[in-house]
């Protein structure tokens, strides 16, 4: 099944901070988060393994929350290159990996 | 190369024609991805291919879609008889054993 997330969109001043949630019906394995700039190819950001981890990539970080079959990506103190539509993906042992409908983020100076 | 290639980078078409597209996984990737995406859309997904098992072509829209992958490595996704609705972005990606993917630059098709 296809994740969930929220919210579909958002628009930030510079400097901002940004949460977005990645939800799902079904016990999570892993979850990867990608950021897709307009006119490229998704560029893979993080990936997270059950347990609960946090990891963090420049001033973006990303949590999971097993118990909720969630993740959330934290934006903190965005910038301009920041903006694009994120993706999550979540796989369930060895399935393929699923990817939600996409976070569209816009940041304005 | 280092990255996921595919080509051609654009492909414009003719209603009903066939047409083919190529992706060049990194080398050492044992799945492969194919997903489509239309103008300010998400990720479709088509077609997995992982190792030698039975590809999972769940994602495919219909039967005028097919792809193959010789030799677990190239692999080509064809569209016979195209429609007006095929035109979007075809992504290729491939990964090592569930880790990050890797995405080629795209194939944008146009069919008139």
């Amino acid at each position: 099944q296809q994740p969930v997330q929220s919210p579909q969109a958002v628009i930030l001043r510079e400097g901002e901070d940004a949460v977005i949630n990645c939800s799902s019906s079904k016990a999570l394995y892993s979850v990867h988060w990608y950021r897709q700039k307009h006119g490229e190819a998704p560029v893979f950001l993080m990936i997270l393994l059950k347990g609960g981890e946090q990891k963090g990539h420049e001033k973006i970080s990303a949590s999971f929350n097993e118990k909720k079959q969630q993740s959330s990506l934290y934006l903190t103190a965005s910038q301009l290159s920041y903006s694009g539509t994120y993706f999550c993906g979540t796989a369930f042992g060895n399935e393929k990996l699923t990817f939600g409908t996409g976070t569209r983020l816009t940041i304005i100076p | 190369g280092a990255g996921v290639s595919q080509s051609p980078s654009n492909k414009v078409t003719e209603k009903g024609k066939d047409v083919e597209l190529r992706c060049d996984p990194i080398s050492g990737h044992t799945a492969l991805y194919w997903y489509r995406q239309s103008l300010g859309q998400g990720l479709e997904f088509l077609i997995y291919f992982q190792g030698n098992s039975a590809p999972d072509k769940s994602g495919l829209p219909s039967d005028r879609f097919s792809a193959e992958r010789t030799g677990g490595s190239v692999s080509t996704l064809t569209i016979q008889r195209t429609q007006q609705e095929d035109s979007a972005v075809y992504l290729c990606a491939s990964d090592r054993a569930y880790n990050e993917q890797f995405f080629g630059p795209g194939t944008r098709l146009t069919v008139l």
